[in-house]
């Protein structure tokens, strides 16, 4: 049973250019979490996706990024026109049920590391 | 406002030593989370507790509701426990996500 997938583990782009980063949560697990680390800071949470839906965007930037989950394929995180200010690690993790409740534990991918130039 | 404070920021041992990195919280959890991130390295979920304590091998993490304080220890420290490890908390009412404290930096030297 394979952990959470993450690629590619690092992307660089120039600044202008789109990214897409891919994550396939664990088997079984319809549920997918995207959070940031930018550099030299904690980790944020970003957006909670099930499958077609997005159920909480609240870290989202307002613009440029945009996240999905389809029916078929892996959770993608886009981030249009990129910025020096977007380079960061970006995490996806999953999990089987909904929320972080007691018993729904949480896995993490090995995270994409986004570099802009 | 929802906060997550770890401490101490940076911690240095030696191989052998008992080590605790603390947490404490703001306002009513459903969940609480130990995770342990190598440098350049993805993120391992150590436990998740929502009471009482768990132990895994070297690791013990225990939880305090009233005093909204938990306590990841490891025993008999080695090298290889060297990493960030990092309190993660899902807030009552805003379960879906996790607010993170901002790590502690554990070196264990020989």
């Amino acid at each position: 049973n394979a952990g959470v997938m993450q690629n590619p583990r690092h992307l660089v782009r120039r600044r202008g250019q789109e990214a897409r980063l891919r994550c396939s949560p664990m088997k079984g697990h319809s549920h997918v979490y995207w959070y940031r680390q930018l550099p030299e800071e904690g980790l944020k949470f970003m957006v909670y996706l099930q499958k077609e839906n997005i159920i909480d965007e609240s870290g989202m930037p307002k613009e440029r990024f945009s996240a999905e989950f389809p029916k078929e394929g892996p959770s993608i995180l886009r981030i249009q026109q990129v910025v020096r200010g977007d380079s960061a690690a970006y995490f996806c993790a999953s999990s089987p049920g909904q929320g972080t409740g007691p018993g729904n534990t949480i896995y993490f991918g090995e995270g994409s590391w986004l570099t802009v130039v | 406002k929802n906060e997550v404070e770890q401490s101490p920021q940076n911690l240095t041992a030696q191989e052998g030593e008992f080590i605790t990195i603390n947490c404490s919280y703001s306002v009513g959890i459903s969940a609480l989370h130990w995770l342990q991130q190598h440098p350049g390295g993805g993120i391992v979920s150590l436990f998740m507790l929502s009471s009482g304590k768990k132990k895994h091998g070297r690791l013990i993490a225990t939880i305090n509701i009233q005093e909204k304080h938990s306590s990841l220890h490891i025993t008999a420290s080695h090298p290889r426990d060297s990493a960030v490890y990092i309190c993660a908390v899902g807030y009552t009412g805003t379960a879906s996500k996790l607010t993170f404290g901002t790590g502690t930096r554990l070196q264990v030297t020989l």
